[in-house]
């Protein structure tokens, strides 16, 4: 059990450009996560997967965002023409079925 | 919709003090589980302990123990004979127990525990 895994630790980039960001689950975790939390506050839910199937968007997910899980394994998250307001902790989580999450470090995004 | 409360932004105490973290939440299920998780400086949120809204016992792992009250809609996390190495964002979170649902969390927006030496 390696952990759930987030590429890269960290990205600083310029407003309006994109991003993308890759999360490796748990191997054999059908479910994959998404969360951002800014400073002060808790995780906010972003999207989720069931094997490659992404079953559930939040309102916060704009259409500048896009998620993916091609073959049921890995994720990426890509954000396009980025904003000031993108800058956070962008989280990752995995699981088994309903089973408690595990998380990854995180990507923390930095928008100048 | 589904919320949860950490009333307690911050919290500093010395060591070997209990310390005590409240959590209050709402949601309009009837079976849902409650979540405590750590999130130490380096970042990796933790999980420490998943409990069934169906199950009130309150339970003890060490120093920790958590207290479940469905009547108050509360779950409260104590840390006995705090620790330095315990100094971290702590954030309760709330999630459906359907299936279908997936678990996806709804978190409080933590208290941050600092224990001094």
């Amino acid at each position: 059990d390696t952990g759930v895994s987030q590429d890269p630790r960290h990205k600083i980039t310029k407003r309006g450009q994109n991003v993308t960001f890759r999360c490796d689950p748990i191997s054999e975790h059908n479910r994959l996560y998404w969360y951002r939390q800014t400073l002060g506050q808790g995780p906010e839910f972003l999207t989720y997967f069931q094997n490659e199937a992404q079953l559930e968007k939040s309102r916060l997910l704009s259409d500048r965002f896009s998620a993916e899980r091609p073959k049921g394994s890995f994720s990426t998250l890509e954000i396009q023409r980025t904003e000031q307001g993108d800058s956070a902790m962008y989280l990752c989580a995995s699981s088994v079925g309903n089973q408690p999450q595990h998380f990854g470090d995180g990507t923390r995004l930095s928008i100048l | 919709a589904q919320k949860v409360t950490q009333a307690q932004t911050e919290i500093s105490v010395v060591e070997k003090e209990d310390v005590t973290l409240d959590c209050v939440y709402e949601t309009r299920d009837t079976t849902y589980y409650l979540f405590w998780y750590k999130q130490p400086p380096s970042g990796e949120l933790v999980f420490l302990i998943r409990r069934n809204s169906f199950d009130e016992q309150n339970e003890i792992s060490g120093r920790y123990s958590w207290n479940f009250q469905k009547s108050t809609s509360s779950f409260n996390f104590t840390i006995t004979a705090s620790q330095v190495v315990d100094s971290a964002v702590y954030f309760c979170a709330l999630s459906e127990a359907r299936d279908t649902n997936a678990g996806k969390s709804t978190f409080g927006d933590g208290t941050t525990l600092t224990v001094k030496p």
